[in-house]
């Protein structure tokens, strides 16, 4: 079956930390896959996807096939990425979402 | 663009209840979405749409029902409420094809009593 897991609820770091927040998907085929973030009292927004091998807000992700994961990596964190992270995969017309990590950035 | 607009953004239904959650997108998207958010699970699928005139059933339809008559529009109703229902509602809208970015709504907060 089609499925993405995110083993952490939540994930505390202090400023400046490093960050991984891990993501590995079940999917036969070759996955499409992204990370959504939902900011404190907002919709949730696009963070970035694999096709695009791009880094938004210091954010970088790679597709790792050998280990079906895909997880989200910053050098160092800041207050603001504090959020729930959520990753995503397409499947057929849908997407398919784990069950979120919340990362909780220190002063 | 107004981009994928929900109402109503919080609602209180009682046991047996019914209501719709409107929900609308002006980006001439063919697919749309319905998720429900409960705490640490995640969002789960309840309905999507392909296109106008076709909708299908995602992994959690039971208690809920969809439409879709127009590009625009597609409301979800719920015809007897029950307390499992309680729980936020996001509706989302995509362009086919790679890569293509999930648009979601503001959400609609519903507690069922």
């Amino acid at each position: 079956a089609q499925r993405v897991t995110q083993p952490e609820k939540l994930l505390s770091v202090f400023k400046g930390a490093p960050v991984e927040l891990k993501c590995n998907y079940s999917y036969s085929g070759s996955p499409e896959l992204f990370w959504y973030v939902q900011y404190s009292r907002q919709r949730l927004q696009l963070l970035l996807r694999h096709i695009s091998r791009e880094s938004i807000k210091g954010f970088t992700a790679d597709l790792n096939k050998g280990e079906t994961s895909f997880h989200l990596k910053k050098p160092f964190a800041q207050e603001e990425d504090s959020a729930m992270y959520y990753c995503a995969l397409i499947n057929t017309d849908k997407l398919i979402f784990g069950t979120g990590t919340r990362l909780q950035v220190f002063p | 663009n107004a981009g994928v607009t929900q109402t109503p953004k919080f609602r209180i239904l009682k046991i047996g209840q019914s209501m719709t959650l409107q929900c609308a997108q002006d980006m001439n998207h063919n697919y749309m979405y319905w998720y429900r958010q409960d705490p640490g699970m995640g969002l789960k699928l309840i309905y999507y749409s392909v296109g106008a005139g076709i909708t299908d059933k995602g992994e959690v339809p039971n208690g809920y029902n969809v439409s879709r008559s127009t590009t625009e529009d597609f409301p979800l109703r719920l015809e007897l409420a029950a307390p499992s229902q309680t729980s936020v509602y996001f509706c989302a809208s995509r362009r086919g094809g790679t890569g293509n970015e999930q648009f979601f709504g503001p959400g609609t907060r519903l507690t069922v009593l």
